[in-house]
């Protein structure tokens, strides 16, 4: 079974700043990556999701962007920070697999821009 | 568009006792799955338990079990012998499983589960 890690577990940055997320997944090769964001503990939003290398797909336009540069490795990254990017990023992790598809999950980013 | 709702912002239970939280889904697509995570304090998703949505039999995973009433749109997770670490926040979410939707999951608002001892 998979195993996704994810760093740092927490950050505090100052509006403005730069991001860089990462999320890296091992024991399985090609799968479906997705990064999720959770405010004030409640329902998950989708933010990218990634079928493949280089292979990005934005489910709402904001502040942030995303990359896979390798096949088990999926980046969430700003420029420039907002208030309203506060908030926990979650990166998960499905393969394809018969007649199913499962999320699993990493622990999560906790970031507090201020 | 999916949408899944659950409707029980929060939910309380004795130690030992059951307690069902409920959800409804919309969907248009006839090949689907359903899911239930668990979000402890930690924060991370744990998956709970999982249906397909083409087969009738209700899934369980030891004290969880799902009641699928697939006509109703329905999909509601029956915790029986509730324990202190099943306090956690219960999301269900919905994913359909046709070639363009890329596994993208639908998850509903979220149910706090507090359990008494």
């Amino acid at each position: 079974s998979q195993t996704i890690h994810q760093w740092p577990a927490t950050l505090v940055q100052p509006v403005g700043s730069p991001l860089s997320l990462e999320c890296t997944v091992e024991g399985t090769s090609n799968p479906n990556l997705y990064w999720y964001r959770q405010a004030a503990g409640r329902g998950l939003q989708l933010l990218f999701y990634s079928i493949g290398i280089g292979q990005i797909s934005s489910e709402v336009p904001q502040n942030l962007s995303a990359s896979r540069p390798q096949d088990r490795q999926f980046i969430l990254s700003s420029k420039k920070l907002l208030l309203s990017d506060s908030g926990f990023y979650l990166c998960a992790c499905a393969t394809w697999g018969g007649r199913t598809d499962t999320q699993y999950f990493g622990p999560g980013t906790r970031l507090t821009v201020l | 568009a999916q949408t899944v709702t659950q409707s029980q912002p929060e939910m309380s239970v004795q130690e030992a006792e059951t307690v069902t939280l409920s959800c409804t889904y919309d969907t248009s697509e006839s090949d689907y799955y359903l899911f239930w995570y668990k979000q402890p304090p930690s924060r991370q998703m744990i998956l709970v338990i999982r249906q397909e949505a083409y087969k009738q039999q209700n899934a369980t995973e030891n004290r969880f079990s799902v009641n699928f009433q697939k006509a109703a749109k329905s999909f509601s997770l029956k915790i029986s012998d509730s324990q202190l670490g099943d306090a956690a926040m219960y999301f269900c979410a919905s994913l359909n499983a046709g070639g363009t939707s890329y596994g993208k999951l639908t998850f509903g608002q979220g149910t706090i589960l507090t359990v008494h001892p």
